[in-house]
């Protein structure tokens, strides 16, 4: 079975652009979560969708956004992109809704720098 | 708002050595996971818990949900577990739509051979 897919890996933009990251689940996972990664913060949680509807959402500014396809896959952009909002971009899949009995599946991350 | 805290933070160890590693949280939750990432990025879920302990191989987790905190424990350890490992917490649902995992700072394990 593969695990969960992030594209690109890697992607350098300028300030004040904007850029999306796509996430492909394991197959049959229902449930996308989006987590930010930087050295100061470390990891904080940006959203989760299941069924095509964010069900949580983090204290992150409207800037970043999110959506959910039919068949499970996950997408989030970011507007307006600032050098602060380089990071490690990771999704994370799972069966259902993040609970305690469901375990999360990482995928490799998508590493954004902004200049 | 939880608050997760980790100790410690860099933690260097011989090979062999029993490792624990802390994880403390504020306020009550639903399940607490522990985490491991390798230099380059990718994480690896290895343990959600919510009571007791659990065993995987040469690790073990354990968390008191009275006293809000967890352990995760490495016997024999190996350089290959060389890694950053990572606590996170999973609050209580509370239907208000900002039910994401809060995660500790995570701590850098070095094993020497």
């Amino acid at each position: 079975k593969a695990g969960v897919t992030q594209t690109p890996r890697y992607l350098i933009k300028t300030r004040g652009q904007q850029v999306t990251l796509s996430c492909s689940p394991i197959s049959g996972h229902r449930s996308v979560s989006w987590y930010q990664q930087t050295p100061g913060q470390g990891l904080q949680f940006l959203f989760e969708y299941f069924s095509e509807t964010q069900r949580n959402k983090g204290n992150f500014p409207g800037r970043f956004s999110g959506r959910q396809f039919s068949n499970s896959r996950s997408e989030m952009n970011v507007s307006t992109l600032e050098l602060g909002d380089s990071a490690l971009y990771l999704c994370a899949s799972s069966l259902v809704m993040s609970r305690w009995d469901s375990p999360l599946h990482f995928g490799n991350g998508t590493r954004l720098t902004v200049t | 708002k939880n608050e997760v805290e980790q100790s410690p933070q860099n933690l260097t160890a011989q090979e062999g050595e029993f490792i624990t590693i802390n994880c403390s949280y504020s306020v009550g939750i639903s399940a607490l996971h522990w985490l491991q990432q390798h230099p380059g990025g990718g994480i690896v879920s290895l343990f959600m818990l919510s009571s007791g302990k659990k065993k995987h191989g040469r690790l073990i987790a354990t968390i008191n949900i009275q006293e809000k905190h967890s352990s995760l424990h490495i016997t024999a350890s190996h350089p290959r577990d060389s890694a950053v490992y990572i606590c996170a917490a999973h609050p209580m649902y509370s239907g208000g739509g900002a039910d994401g995992l809060t995660f500790g700072k995570g701590t850098h394990l070095i094993i020497q051979p």
